[in-house]
């Protein structure tokens, strides 16, 4: 059975930096083919992918943030990791972690419940 | 990046009414390797989005097969044969084929 779970700090500062943690159980990170994102949504409103990160640890980052996130992993704790530097009010959403395929590719066919993050001062 | 437009915003329908919403992208999404990465999911009221259905017409493992995905390059679409209760919530299209991965805005299905 395949679940993953986030965890974050809740609320953070402007300026500060936000790390999340991605814990997952039923599939490794070590495996061909394997992948996690990161996904977040504001309250109310859309989607926006993030970054992926892969079994042979490949890294993938949406350029709208720039160069403000890092994607990583522990193989051996089943963990993933996103680092979003020098947040701002607009980084407040709910943070959600999602178990991605890429042969056959099948993107985020698990999700973690999320996680809010809100940035205030 | 690619704009995926999703039509319509909202969407009302009764218990075993059939029903489509439409996906529309700004480019192609057939990939250099012959698939079309574009994908179907749901999220209902305060939970995590699922997906339905990956590579256009491909039903995810638990899903009813009231649900059906067609579409190729630029046009999308997703259909419900028979709305049932637990179908209300907000559909999103998404798009792998091209860097970034990009979602639509969503559709929301209501109760009439």
């Amino acid at each position: 059975q395949v679940t993953l779970k986030e965890s974050g700090p809740g609320i953070l500062q402007p300026s500060q930096t936000l790390s999340l943690t991605c814990t997952f159980s039923g599939f490794s990170l070590s495996t061909y083919g394997m992948g996690v994102g990161w996904i977040r949504q504001p309250s109310g409103k859309g989607l926006e992918w993030l970054a992926n990160i892969w079994w042979d640890d490949d890294k993938y980052y949406n350029p709208s943030l720039k160069n403000r996130l890092t994607i990583s992993k522990d193989t051996s704790n089943n963990q993933a990791f996103l680092k979003i530097t020098n947040v701002d009010t607009a980084d407040t959403a709910t943070y959600y972690c999602a178990r991605t395929i890429a042969a056959p590719s099948r993107d985020f066919d698990y999700w973690g419940q999320g996680v809010m993050v809100t940035v205030s001062s | 990046d690619v704009v995926l437009t999703q039509t319509p915003p909202t969407l009302s329908a009764t218990i075993g009414q059939s029903v489509s919403i439409s996906c529309r992208s700004s480019q192609s999404l057939l990939d250099s390797d012959g698939d079309t990465y574009l994908n179907w999911l749901l999220q209902r009221p305060g939970q995590s989005p699922q997906l339905l259905i990956y590579s256009v017409s491909n039903l995810e493992s638990g899903v009813p097969n009231r649900f059906s995905g067609s579409g190729s390059e630029t046009d999308f679409t997703l259909k419900i044969s028979g709305v049932e209760a637990e179908d209300l919530g907000v559909y999103y299209c998404m798009q792998a084929t091209h860097a970034p991965r990009t979602f639509g805005g969503g559709t929301k299905l209501e109760l009439k």
